[in-house]
């Protein structure tokens, strides 16, 4: 199947600074990427759906201005934590879908630790 | 979109069948049904996906009756490996459209040896 890759794979920050995650698509073309966030032992929470070259959709709840997505390439789609907080500690996950297709792919994960 | 519900958790023996039953009364007639596999700390994994009847890939099968109001993913002969969260989705399988994944609870299977 197709592969999708997050960097970093775990970061830890101090409270206050800007974190960025990068979710590629490795051998495909993602027309669409969705970020997800996981607290320990919960189900994964869609955060925002990013389609290429458009601004982001934001799930009720989330702050836009605080989790800012940029989706510049049909390859890479960037989620960035701005003035990180310890609650903003989690796992957060991306997916893609290729254009046509019904399945997502899901990346490994990022680690966000905030001190 | 769907909501379903499943349980919480289940616990298993190595080389067991296990079945994990998910509910999804107000299925959508486009919808079709996913099953996902997650590992701690890791991102899910695809296991499988189907509309109705009985569907058979190399690691699971996944049995939908006629209503379509609830399916079950069978796992043959589990071994320790296939500890993890098992998450159904329902949603809009109709290719082209952008499908927005709202994953529940999900099941926590545990096998002991």
């Amino acid at each position: 199947g197709a592969v999708v890759s997050q960097h970093p794979s775990r970061v830890i920050c101090k409270s206050g600074t800007s974190v960025k995650i990068e979710c590629r698509s490795l051998d495909f073309q993602a027309t669409t990427m969705f970020w997800y966030r996981q607290f320990p032992k919960k189900s994964l929470m869609l955060m925002a759906t990013s389609n290429e070259g458009s601004k982001a959709t934001y799930e009720q709840g989330v702050e836009k201005d605080k989790f800012l997505i940029n989706h510049a390439s049909l390859t890479l789609s960037t989620l960035t934590v701005t003035s990180a907080h310890p609650e903003d500690s989690s796992f957060y996950i991306c997916s893609a879908e290729g254009a046509g297709s019904d399945e997502q792919f899901f990346g490994p994960g990022t680690r966000l630790t905030v001190l | 979109l769907a909501k379903t519900t499943q349980p919480i958790s289940m616990d298993s023996y190595e080389g067991q069948e296990v079945n994990i039953t998910c509910s999804h009364n107000n299925i959508a007639t486009n919808d079709y049904i996913t099953w996902y596999q997650q590992f701690p700390s890791q991102g899910p994994r695809f296991i499988i996906q189907g509309y109705k009847t009985k569907v058979t890939n190399e690691v699971a099968s996944l049995f939908i009756p006629a209503d379509r109001k609830s399916s079950t993913l069978s796992l043959p002969r589990v071994s320790l490996s296939d500890t993890a969260v098992y998450y159904c989705l329902v949603g809009d399988g109709v290719r082209g459209n952008t499908d927005k994944l709202i994953f529940g609870t999900g099941t926590r299977l545990q096998v002991f040896p």
